[in-house]
């Protein structure tokens, strides 16, 4: 198993550049989520996902949208980058009934200038 | 909404010695999870230790503890006869069983020879 895997490791945006991080799991994991890494900050939710076709908001979602076409894979869009976003983002999965073990992404560092 | 604490930014210990990580939590919820992970700089998510809420007993993982106190929704970690290597990012993390992870700010631990 790959485990989680996120690309690309690093971007640098301009402000209003549009893009994806991807994030893909091989291990049929039906809930998935987005956080944010900021200094100080800890890790935010900004989207989540319990399997194909359902996702939600979570605690920062603004300037972000998901789709979960399917079980593998769940792309984080920035429409228009902002300064503000410059952050590490993380991808995360794991099993429905599994409550313990939750596997992250290696991160992506994304600057927006 | 459920809210983590780490009240300390960054702590320092000797090798060898016992360091104690602090973290309280907020919740209505009687059935949770709680978790310590540890971030090196390499930004990798490594689950350190888990706490069922149910279990009375504190959990324990060689060299590392919990003490964790129900009642007053805290749940503090200790390290003990610390090495270089325990030095990173450590995040106090809840979570239900079917809800994403909640993490606290974070706390730095200094090691030092």
């Amino acid at each position: 198993n790959a485990g989680v895997t996120q690309t690309p490791k690093f971007q640098v945006l301009k402000t209003g550049q549009s893009m994806t991080l991807q994030c893909a799991q091989d291990m049929n994991h039906e809930y998935m989520s987005w956080y944010r890494q900021d200094p100080g900050m800890g890790l935010r939710l900004i989207h989540y996902s319990v399997g194909a076709g359902i996702t939600d908001q979570g605690e920062v979602p603004n300037g972000y949208n998901v789709s979960r076409s399917t079980t593998e894979d769940f792309p984080l869009r920035l429409l228009s980058a902002a300064p503000s976003q410059t952050s590490v983002y993380f991808c995360a999965s794991r099993k429905a009934g599994d409550f313990y073990e939750q596997y992250f992404g290696p991160g992506t560092r994304l600057t927006v200038t | 909404a459920q809210t983590v604490t780490q009240s300390q930014p960054e702590m320092s210990v000797q090798e060898a010695e016992t360091v104690t990580l602090s973290c309280t939590y907020d919740t209505s919820e009687s059935d949770y999870y709680l978790f310590w992970y540890k971030q090196p700089p390499s930004r990798q998510m490594i689950l350190v230790i888990r706490q069922e809420a149910y279990k009375q007993q504190n959990a324990t993982e060689n060299r590392f503890s919990v003490n964790f106190q129900k009642a007053a929704k805290s749940f503090s970690l200790k390290i003990s006869d610390s090495q270089l290597g325990d030095a990173a990012m450590y995040f106090c993390a809840y979570r239900t069983g079917y809800s994403t992870l909640t993490f606290g700010k974070g706390t730095m631990l200094l090691v030092s020879p």
